[in-house]
């Protein structure tokens, strides 16, 4: 059984530039959630998804992010024209429902040059 | 809202010590409490959750936590400390709704042979 997949593991993007992180669910799971963990902080919820829907984006800043899981293909989260304070790491959590334990995925590490 | 405070951000035992990692709650509800276990630049491991059943808690590891109402605790316990336990321990409330988990600001545990 594959747990939750997240590529890249590692992904360095220059100011101004777009990233792209990606997360396969277990299998099994229709439920992602996508959260961020700054240096020596804990994780903070920035959305959930279910497929072809966000039902709850109250954790994601107003501008430059965004998400999508849709139909066929891995859920991705967008970032647009990073910026330094973007470094972190992103983690995809996913479950087979609502209400039920979340799985994580490994991370991906964004560094900011 | 829902929030969680460890009260202490580093932990260090000896192997073969007695492990004990405090978590206090805030809920306005009856809440579902996690801990997870993160190794060095991997995601988060489920170590055990309450749902309001039996108010102690087994989990993998040897690991077990008990809550308290009456304290607002989620306290987690382990008899002897295991050179492979030394990680960041994370503990997670979940909301009302199911669907976001609100994390502490972790434990990090120290084991010393």
């Amino acid at each position: 059984n594959a747990g939750v997949m997240q590529n890249p593991r590692h992904l360095v993007r220059r100011r101004g530039q777009e990233a792209r992180l990606r997360c396969s669910p277990m299998k099994g799971h229709s439920h992602v959630y996508w959260y961020r963990q700054l240096p020596e902080e804990g994780l903070k919820f920035m959305v959930y998804l279910q497929k072809e829907n966000i039902i709850d984006e109250s954790g994601m800043p107003k501008e430059r992010f965004s998400a999508e899981f849709p139909k066929e293909g891995p859920s991705i989260l967008r970032i647009q024209q990073v910026v330094r304070g973007d470094s972190a790491a992103y983690f995809c959590a996913s479950s087979p429902g609502n209400n039920q334990p979340q799985h994580f995925g490994d991370g991906t590490r964004l560094s900011i040059l | 809202a829902q929030s969680v405070t460890q009260l202490d951000s580093h932990v260090s035992v000896s192997e073969g010590t007695p492990v004990l990692l405090r978590c206090n709650y805030s809920s306005s509800y009856s809440p579902s409490l996690f801990w997870y276990v993160q190794h060095p630049n991997k995601g988060l491991q489920l170590l055990l959750k309450y749902t309001s059943a039996a108010t102690l808690v087994k989990g993998i590891n040897g690991f077990e936590a008990e809550f308290k109402k009456s304290e607002t605790s989620f306290h987690l316990t382990k008899p002897s400390a295991h050179m492979s336990d030394a990680a960041e321990y994370f503990c997670v409330v979940n909301n009302n709704a199911g669907n976001m988990l609100t994390f502490g600001g972790g434990t990090r545990l120290m084991v010393k042979p």
